[in-house]
């Protein structure tokens, strides 16, 4: 079965430096990973995917994530941090793309970007 | 366009009691899942329909849990005989097809509260 693990409850970071919220995970087939996010009060909103292709992936919000193999990990990164980037991240994994695969979330990080 | 909607947004009731729980996904959304969130817990999957049939419902806590979606589009999670530990946050989320696939777009959930 799939798992996710988000090490880091907490992550602070001042505003304009670079942030990175930590992902890896365990599948026993292809992994598709996802990045989501979740503010105050609203849905989660979808920022990014590893289906295939490039390790590197750029999604909303000048996001990006770098998926690598080895060490089964998808960290979540910008260069500049903003602080209405504050929120609670999620990273979700799914098992390859076989009929009946369902999604596993992690525990969620919560950002917080100082001024 | 507009997103996912979900009612109620609030739903308060006694224990031992049945509540309905609708979701309306994004118009042509194929896909329509729903998860459960806890306190300070990511997403957990509960059941996932592709059109109108449910492909994977292995995270249906047990019998109590139902759900439907008979024309394909809107969802509806049924429980029955509430139990305080049901309390949380439900929520929906649709996917399209394609090269789109798997992108979730989440539904701001209904928190159910059994007293």
């Amino acid at each position: 079965a799939q798992s996710v693990a988000q090490p880091e409850d907490q992550v602070n970071v001042a505003e304009g430096n670079p942030l990175t919220v930590k992902c890896t995970y365990s599948v026993s087939g292809n992994p598709y990973l996802f990045w989501y996010v979740q503010y105050p009060n609203r849905g989660l909103q979808f920022l990014l995917k590893y289906i295939t292709g490039d390790n590197l992936v750029k999604g909303s919000y000048g996001f990006e994530a770098e998926f690598n193999k080895s060490q089964t990990s998808f960290h979540l990164k910008k260069p500049s941090a903003l602080v209405s980037d504050s929120a609670l991240y999620f990273c979700a994994v799914r098992d390859g793309p076989s009929y009946g695969q369902n999604f596993v979330f992690g525990p969620g990080t919560r950002l917080s970007v100082l001024p | 366009g507009a997103g996912v909607s979900q009612t109620p947004s609030n739903k308060v009731t006694e224990k031992g009691k049945y509540v309905e729980l609708r979701c309306d996904p994004i118009s042509g959304h194929t896909a329509l899942y729903w998860y459960r969130q806890s306190l300070g817990q990511g997403p957990e999957f509960l059941i996932y329909f592709q059109g109108t049939g449910a492909a994977d419902d292995s995270g249906l806590p047990n019998d109590r849990f139902f759900a439907v979606r008979p024309e394909g589009s809107v969802s509806t999670l049924k429980i029955q005989r509430t139990e305080r530990g049901d309390s949380a946050v439900y929520l929906c989320a649709s996917s399209p097809g394609g090269n789109r696939a798997y992108e979730q777009y989440f539904g701001p959930g209904t928190r159910l509260t059994v007293t």
